[in-house]
């Protein structure tokens, strides 16, 4: 079955640096990939969708890479604020043709004053 | 966009008291519709999804049970809560193909 793998550490940044987040899947070929913020006690967010045939897709300061052969995306947040601390969830379309949303566990990040 | 409203936002309830969790979404028809666990420090546990009305389906075997007798209303419910039931539950709307998925503020349960 499909595996999604983001780091469970959280990820601790100092305030203006670039933030990366890896997300890995095994055992599917997904046609695309999602990634969602949730702040505590909140539900989900969604932020970018990126295509199997993309490369990369931006959004303000916010950049995805979509990996096929590596089967990885990551999520770089640039010029990083306190504001931006969170969990940020990637998910998948389950194989199979009906599409429903499969999540990875999420990677907590922290941006420090 | 679309509106996902759920209630109530927190409850507490005793080991085997009945439950029953509504969501309504405003802004769309006909939906797909979710439901979504998600325990402390744990990743989103898919419970049921529907297509439409009447149409559940269930992915993973537990004393939990969903109906959507609305196009826009989708109910968690259970007869005897355990303690296991515990947790942050999420309803969501959309997610079908290349489409995001929109959720809402989701209920805080905690069984007793």
């Amino acid at each position: 079955s499909q595996k999604i793998e983001q780091n469970s550490e959280a990820l601790n940044i100092q305030e203006g640096k670039t933030a990366t987040l890896t997300c890995n899947y095994t055992n599917y070929s997904p046609a695309y990939l999602q990634w969602y913020r949730q702040d505590p006690g909140r539900g989900p967010v969604f932020l970018l969708l990126i295509r199997e045939n993309e490369k990369e897709k931006r959004k303000e300061r916010l950049k995805v890479t979509f990996d096929t052969t590596l089967k990885q995306s990551l999520f770089h947040i640039t010029a990083s604020q306190p504001a931006d601390s969170a969990t940020y969830l990637c998910a998948l379309p389950s194989s199979g043709g009906s599409y429903i949303p499969t999540f990875g566990r999420g990677t907590s990040l922290i941006v420090h004053p | 966009s679309q509106t996902i409203h759920q209630w109530p936002a927190t409850l507490v309830q005793p080991v085997g008291s009945p439950l029953s969790l509504e969501c309504t979404v405003e802004g769309t028809s006909n939906p797909n519709l979710y439901w979504y666990r998600q325990a402390a420090g744990r990743g989103l546990q898919l419970l049921f999804y529907s297509v439409g009305i009447g149409q559940i389906s269930s992915e993973v075997p537990q004393n939990l049970s969903a109906s959507r007798p609305q196009d826009r209303q989708f109910i968690l419910s259970s007869k005897k809560l355990l303690l296991s039931d515990s947790g942050f539950y999420l309803c969501a709307s959309g997610g079908s193909s290349y489409n995001e998925q929109f959720f809402g503020p989701g209920t805080r349960l905690t069984v007793l």
